[in-house]
């Protein structure tokens, strides 16, 4: 059964650094495109990273390219996102989600729970 | 970037059809055949309905199908059920490398 559990969400000060991590499990993640989706409290939902199967290229939107960077630990089976100088608008609860293929072309067909992330001054 | 452009809400009674287009530029929609679809029930995780313009992923029901024109994208739900009630947000890969969300579409079956 594919399964995907973030943590690492809470608090974090404007201009701060949070890490969100995602275990997986069921599933050999280093094949498949992993990705990064937050929403906004009451708002749409923005993408935010991918990280290619098969290989570690990243890729960022322009909202956080820069300050967020998505890595992998194939022997924990984890998807981590380390996020730096946080602002504000970086309050969401932030998605990891599993490509349905090698390549993030946007079809995420297993999802987590989501951890809530909250940027304050 | 701009959000691809949705209509902020759409409504149907049980058993109709509606559509949700999903507009975009041809720097996004009208540059691949990559755009999906994602349901979003109230407090949960978006499900994926839609890849590749109009592909149903496996135990998604037939009443589900989309549609690609030029920049536009469409999503189709025929024989609407107040099970169908929900978020639906259409998602495009760029000629950037990016992938871009739209707006997100509030669907409410009468």
């Amino acid at each position: 059964e594919v399964q995907l559990v973030e943590s690492g969400g809470g608090l974090g000060q404007t201009g701060g650094s949070l890490r969100l991590s995602c275990a997986v499990s069921g599933f050999d993640f280093t094949s498949f495109a992993m990705n990064w989706v937050r929403q906004a409290p009451g708002g749409g939902l923005e993408w935010v990273s991918s990280i290619i199967g098969g290989a570690d290229g990243t890729f960022y939107a322009d909202s956080v390219k820069g300050r967020f960077t998505m890595s992998r630990d194939k022997s924990k089976n984890t998807l981590y996102l380390q996020m730096n100088n946080l602002r504000d608008e970086d309050t969401a609860l932030y998605y990891c989600a599993k490509g349905e293929r090698h390549w993030y072309r946007g079809s995420f067909d297993y999802w987590g729970q989501g951890a809530l992330v909250t940027v304050s001054s | 970037q701009s959000a691809l452009t949705q209509p902020a809400s759409v409504s149907g009674s049980p058993g109709q059809s509606i559509t949700i287009s999903c507009a975009g530029t041809s720097a996004d929609v009208g540059a691949h055949s990559f755009v999906s679809w994602y349901q979003q029930h109230p407090g949960k995780a978006p499900k994926l309905i839609i890849y590749d313009v109009n592909n149903r992923p496996s135990g998604v029901s037939n009443r589900f199908s989309a549609s690609q024109s030029g920049n536009t994208a469409s999503l189709t739900i025929s024989g609407l059920q107040a099970e169908d009630e929900a978020d639906y947000y259409c998602i495009s890969y760029t000629t950037r490398d990016t992938l871009i969300f739209g707006g997100g579409t509030k669907l409410t079956v009468l």
